[in-house]
């Protein structure tokens, strides 16, 4: 079965620099949820779409922006990027009422 | 607000053993409660769900879990644990279907042969 796919599944970055995390959702599945997990840490909310639109909205910085295009694929733009972005991001979906399937994650590391 | 609380951030046991990983959860309207477990440099597998529907949950690999409404109380027990049980559990939060998960801090399970 299609699984939630995330790209790139690595990415190195310096501080200041930007950022683009791009994921494919389960075809069908109709919202989007983005994860931060620190190291050690519990995934924390960011973002989320449904059909599209802004659903909710979690502690995402303001240096970071997402979206959800029309073919349903949702990027992360991460800017003026700092140490303490180095995380792990995963991407989910779902489909009504069914739970998320997540991604298997980018790991971004900022040097 | 939601939360949740797993005690235990790392949990030994012996290959065969029961398995029990504890979750307790705040929740101020009825809530929809999740297992996931992570392999290293994996995402997050659903194990079980609890929706409102049977209080006693079943799901992959013999995990099951059991919703005490009067306890908060959502914990895991697996009867016999496998090496390939090793791994991260997270339990998680939701106020309804759709919505962003909250997860606990997560358990870390170490099964020794």
């Amino acid at each position: 079965a299609a699984g939630v796919i995330q790209s790139p599944r690595h990415l190195i970055k310096e501080k200041r620099e930007t950022a683009t995390l791009k994921c494919y959702p389960i075809p069908r599945h109709d919202t989007v949820y983005w994860y931060q997990q620190g190291p050690g840490q519990d995934p924390q909310f960011l973002i989320s779409f449904y059909e599209k639109m802004q659903s909710d909205k979690g502690s995402i910085p303001d240096r970071f922006s997402a979206q959800q295009f029309s073919d349903y694929h949702s990027e992360l733009n991460m800017s003026s990027l700092e140490l303490g972005d180095s995380a792990l991001y995963f991407c989910a979906s779902s489909l009504g009422t069914q739970p998320q399937h997540f991604g298997d994650g980018t790991r971004l590391s900022i040097l | 607000a939601q939360s949740v609380t797993q005690l235990g951030s790392h949990v030994s046991v012996s290959e065969g053993a029961l398995v029990l990983l504890r979750c307790n959860y705040s929740s101020s309207v009825p809530p929809y409660l999740f297992w996931y477990v992570q392999y290293p440099n994996q995402g997050l597998q659903l194990l079980l769900k609890y929706t409102s529907a049977a209080t006693l949950v079943k799901g992959i690999n013999g995990f099951e879990a059991e919703f005490k409404k009067s306890e908060t109380s959502f914990h895991l027990t697996k009867p016999s644990a496998h090496m390939s049980d090793a791994a991260e559990y997270f339990c998680a939060v939701s106020v309804a279907a759709g919505n962003k998960l909250t997860f606990g801090g997560g358990t870390r399970v170490l099964v020794k042969p």
